[in-house]
C-alpha cells in the first residue's frame, strides 16, 4: 500500500481556472504538509496541518487554500491559476519533528 | 528569519570520485535530516542526526552534524551512477523555546559521469 498518495499525478490547465489536488496518508501521522518545488528544485513549504489544525501558513497567495477534512487527508485548492503556479506540488506527512514521507508529487502546468 | 543554506547547488563528478555537500544554519538546530530525490521522483528520507558532533554512516555515505548543531555535511565516497539526484538537508529549528518547523536547504544536484 502506498504510504502517501496524491491525485492527480499530472495536471494541465489554463490560466484563470480553479483546480484541486488531493493527498492521503495511511501512516497514522498527525502532521501533513504541502510543498511547492520549482524548476530549480527548490522545495518551499506552503502549509502544515497538525490534527486538522493549520500550524504553518507561509507567504502564499490567498488563491491557495488547504483543507484537512481529517488527519489522513490534506487537499489543496487553487483559484485563478497563474503561469507562475506551474511547479511540482508535494504532499508530505510526518510524526512531529521526525522524518517526512513525501507523496509522488503533482506536476501542475498552467498554460 | 531562520534559514538553512546548502552548497554547492550543482556538482558534476566522474564516477569513482568523492562528493560532499554542506549545510549551514543561521541558528542552532534541534536535528538535521537528509533527503535524496532521484530525477523525476520525490524526496526520500535518508537519515536524521540529533546529537552535537554526531557522525553516521550508510555504506559509502557519511553524515556529520557539527558541534554547535548549526552545520552538517554529507560525503559520498567513490560515487556511482546510482548516486545521481538532488540531496537536501533539512533542519528542525526552534520557535522560541519550542520546536518550530523544518527548514530545507536548496539542495545539491549531483551528476555522475560514467
Amino acid at each position: 500500500d502506498t504510504a502517501v498518495s496524491q491525485t492527480p499525478k499530472y495536471l494541465v490547465t489554463q490560466m484563470g481556472n480553479d483546480k484541486s489536488i488531493k493527498c492521503e496518508q495511511n501512516l497514522g501521522h498527525d502532521t501533513m504538509y504541502w510543498y511547492k518545488q520549482d524548476s530549480k528544485k527548490f522545495l518551499k513549504i506552503m502549509f502544515s496541518y497538525n490534527n486538522k489544525e493549520l500550524i504553518i501558513n507561509e507567504t502564499v497567495p490567498n488563491r491557495f487554500s488547504p483543507k484537512s477534512p481529517d488527519k489522513a487527508h490534506l487537499n489543496l485548492h487553487i483559484n485563478s491559476l497563474e503561469l507562475g503556479d506551474s511547479a511540482v506540488y508535494f504532499c508530505a506527512s510526518s510524526p512531529h519533528s521526525y522524518e517526512q514521507y513525501f507523496g509522488p508529487g503533482t506536476r501542475l502546468t498552467v498554460t | 528569519g531562520q534559514q538553512v543554506m546548502q552548497i554547492p547547488q550543482y556538482q558534476h563528478v566522474q564516477e569513482g570520485e568523492d562528493f560532499t555537500t554542506y549545510c549551514n544554519s543561521s541558528t542552532t538546530l534541534s536535528n538535521i535530516q537528509w533527503y535524496k530525490q532521484r530525477p523525476g521522483g520525490h524526496p526520500v528520507f535518508l537519515i536524521q542526526l540529533v546529537k552535537s558532533g554526531e557522525v553516521k554512516k550508510q555504506k559509502r555515505l557519511t553524515f556529520q552534524f557539527g558541534e554547535a548543531k548549526k552545520n552538517s555535511s554529507l560525503h559520498i565516497t567513490a560515487t556511482q551512477t546510482t548516486d545521481v539526484g538532488t540531496y537536501f538537508c533539512a533542519g528542525w529549528g526552534y520557535r522560541g523555546s519550542t520546536l518550530g518547523r523544518l527548514y530545507f536547504g536548496r539542495g545539491t544536484q549531483l551528476t555522475v559521469w560514467p
